[in-house]
């Protein structure tokens, strides 16, 4: 099978534009968790999909939003970005909810300037 | 609210000795992951650990889980440069949620 997929993988924006980020699980996944990585805050949840439904989310601002598709793809979207939105954003997949392991994709690096 | 505590946060070794990375937890939960991030990686899995007293090992890796103490240890065998990464632990909040909680990752480097 293949892996968790995400595009792009980097991408240099300025301050007050936004952005969108995209996550493919892993085929049969459904459940699609996204992460903020920084090395400040380190690793933080941002939100996670499951079904089309955002069933959890984390300690974020609204400008962070997302997306699940019904074929389980899901998007990230970052509005009004500030130059502390600099991350690597990380999406997983998960086969069911429960015990499953995570599956992380490469990443995509945002650089805000 | 759920922290997750690793220590050590660096940790410098020679090949061929063993270690152990540990794992605190602050509120229940019966699940912990260990992942390993290699620089400017993703991460990759490397354990789940699902119940009290579960015990995992690959190759020079062994993972525990005591849930009592809220404490996961991740001991490393004989090490080798291989090794050398970054190993973050992480906890889900909520059963089923996929919510997890990391560490703040212990970046390993294993001299020859």
């Amino acid at each position: 099978k293949a892996g968790v997929t995400q595009t792009p993988r980097y991408l240099i924006k300025t301050r007050g534009q936004q952005v969108t980020l995209s996550c493919s699980p892993i085929s049969g996944h459904r459940s699609v968790s996204w992460y903020q990585q920084t090395p400040g805050q380190g690793l933080q949840f941002l939100f996670e999909y499951f079904s089309e439904t955002q069933r959890n989310k984390g300690n974020f601002p609204g400008r962070f939003s997302g997306r699940q598709f019904s074929n389980s793809r899901s998007e990230m979207n970052v509005s009004t970005l500030e130059l502390g939105d600099s991350a690597l954003y990380l999406c997983a997949s998960t086969e069911l909810a429960g015990l499953e392991t995570q599956y992380f994709g490469p990443g995509t690096r945002l650089l805000v300037l | 609210e759920l922290k997750v505590e690793q220590n050590p946060l660096f940790l410098s070794m020679q090949e061929g000795k063993n270690y152990t990375i540990y794992c605190n937890y602050s509120t229940t939960s019966d699940r912990l992951y260990w992942y390993r991030q290699d620089p400017g990686k993703s991460l990759e899995s490397l354990f789940v650990l699902l119940s009290n007293g579960a015990v995992k090992q690959e190759g020079r890796l062994m993972a525990s889980l005591d849930t009592k103490a809220r404490l996961s240890t991740l001991h490393i065998t004989a090490a080798v440069h291989d090794l050398s990464a970054t190993y973050f632990c992480a906890v889900d909040t909520v059963q089923g949620a996929q919510k997890l909680v990391f560490g703040q990752g212990t970046r390993l480097t294993i001299n020859p």
